[in-house]
């Protein structure tokens, strides 16, 4: 069974500078979170969806930060204008409802905003 | 809101030390407990979790033991490996159409062999 896939696995930027990440989760997982971890710290969740629908995005920060996944599967989160405060790496994970509810997390997308 | 502490910053041990490492949380209710692994330039991944009081979690012959007298949550291992080197988060879980989790800062475990 392939794991979570995301990419790009790094990206580089000068601040005011946009950039997408993209996730694909484990095949029939229903449920997919984007996680933000700043170095030396733990996971932070920024959003999470059931199939298509958002059930959290209280920590998503709305001004500059989007994410949507439009067909249930794949998901995309945006940052519209990035700052040196956005440097960190951006994790996905997916769990299903059916099962034990376990999240499984992506390698990761390493932002270094400049 | 909820939160989760780890004292330990780093530990350093020998192989076949004991490990523990220390996790307490603040919540109301019964949360779920979780403890993840997190090996350099990967996710973290899933080791075990409790959800109710008592409750015993294992894998890989690490355990710890759901207390919600003492708000606790502790990692132990009888034996450490060079292998089981690697940052170990405490994390509490609320349920609600998935699992919202709250991570602690982590613990970074080096062994030496």
């Amino acid at each position: 069974e392939a794991g979570v896939t995301q990419s790009p696995r790094y990206a580089v930027l000068q601040e005011g500078q946009a950039v997408s990440f993209w996730c694909d989760p484990i095949s029939g997982h229903d449920t997919l979170y984007w996680y933000q971890q700043p170095r030396d710290q733990g996971p932070q969740l920024l959003v999470y969806f059931r199939d298509e629908a958002v059930i959290d995005n209280s920590q998503l920060p709305s001004d500059r930060f989007s994410a949507v996944r439009p067909k249930g599967t794949n998901s995309t989160l945006k940052i519209q204008s990035a700052k040196q405060g956005d440097t960190a790496t951006y994790l996905c994970a997916s769990s299903s409802t059916g099962g034990a509810l376990e999240q499984y997390f992506g390698p990761g997308t390493r932002l270094t905003v400049l | 809101g909820d939160s989760v502490t780890q004292t330990e910053g780093q530990v350093a041990l020998s192989e076949e030390d004991f490990l523990t490492i220390h996790c307490n949380y603040s919540a109301s209710g019964y949360p779920a407990l979780f403890w993840y692994v997190q090996y350099p330039g990967e996710g973290p991944q899933f080791l075990f979790r409790a959800s109710r009081d008592k409750e015993k979690g294992s894998s890989r012959g690490f355990e710890a033991t759901y207390d919600k007298g003492t708000t606790s949550f502790h990692l132990r291992k009888a034996s450490v490996q060079e292998s089981d080197s690697a940052v170990y988060y405490c994390a509490l879980g609320r349920s609600n159409m998935g699992y919202k989790l709250t991570f602690g800062t982590g613990t970074s475990l080096l062994v030496d062999p």
